[in-house]
């Protein structure tokens, strides 16, 4: 069965310092993974995918995500935090059993940047 | 704004009554999703259309539910005689039909509280 993991609920971060949220992932066949945010009272936002190509996915907001075939991860990252960065952030894999499209998301990880 | 909107933003029901939810998504989109969150969980698939016809539907949508997009354009979500398993927030989704790998734009979601 595909999934997704994000181990850490939380990740705590100082402004101006690197951050890493981590996302591993379990599927059958090619991996087409996906990073949201999600702030309170809005919607999830789309800021990067992985769908095939170079290893570093450049996304939104200075966003960028790592794919790694042997370790089965896409790792989210930023090399300096913002306090606006504060939210949480799901990753997410195309179901690939199923045939539409849809995500199987992870249980997402709260990032809290403090100043 | 030319987001996907949901409507109501928030519903609080008596456990029995039925309810309705509404999504329109980007007016060009083909694909509208339906996802159910709760609290601590990243969103999970209901059900999907491709234009006005619904082509999956997750085993997690009872016979309870029900979804409908008449004219593949906005959509609607019934829930009938709402238990208080049902509390969650819904959200719905919208993408181009031209690649399943598009990523999917997601509404602030209808967040729903059964008494």
């Amino acid at each position: 069965a595909q999934s997704v993991a994000q181990p850490e609920d939380q990740v705590n971060v100082a402004e101006g310092n690197p951050l890493t949220v981590k996302c591993t992932y379990s599927v059958s066949g090619n991996p087409y993974l996906f990073w949201y945010v999600q702030y309170p009272n809005r919607g999830l936002q789309f800021l990067l995918k992985y769908i095939t190509g170079d290893n570093l996915v450049k996304g939104s907001y200075g966003f960028e995500a790592e794919f790694n075939k042997s370790q089965t991860s896409f790792h989210l990252k930023k090399p300096s935090a913002l306090v606006s960065d504060s939210a949480l952030y799901f990753c997410a894999v195309r179901d690939e059993e199923g045939s539409q499209g849809n995500l199987i998301f992870g249980k997402g990880t709260k990032l809290s940047v403090k100043p | 704004d030319t987001g996907v909107s949901q409507n109501p933003r928030h519903k609080i029901t008596k456990r029995g009554q039925n309810v309705t939810f509404r999504c329109d998504p980007i007016s060009e989109h083909n694909r509208l999703y339906w996802y159910r969150q709760t609290l601590g969980q990243g969103p999970e698939f209901l059900t999907y259309f491709q234009n006005e016809a619904q082509l999956e539907k997750s085993r997690l949508l009872s016979d309870r539910f029900s979804a409908e997009r008449p004219k593949g354009s906005f959509s609607t979500l019934e829930i009938q005689r709402t238990e208080q398993g049902d509390s969650a927030m819904y959200l719905c989704a919208s993408s181009l039909e031209d690649s399943p790998y598009n990523e999917q734009f997601f509404g602030p979601g209808t967040r729903l509280t059964v008494l």
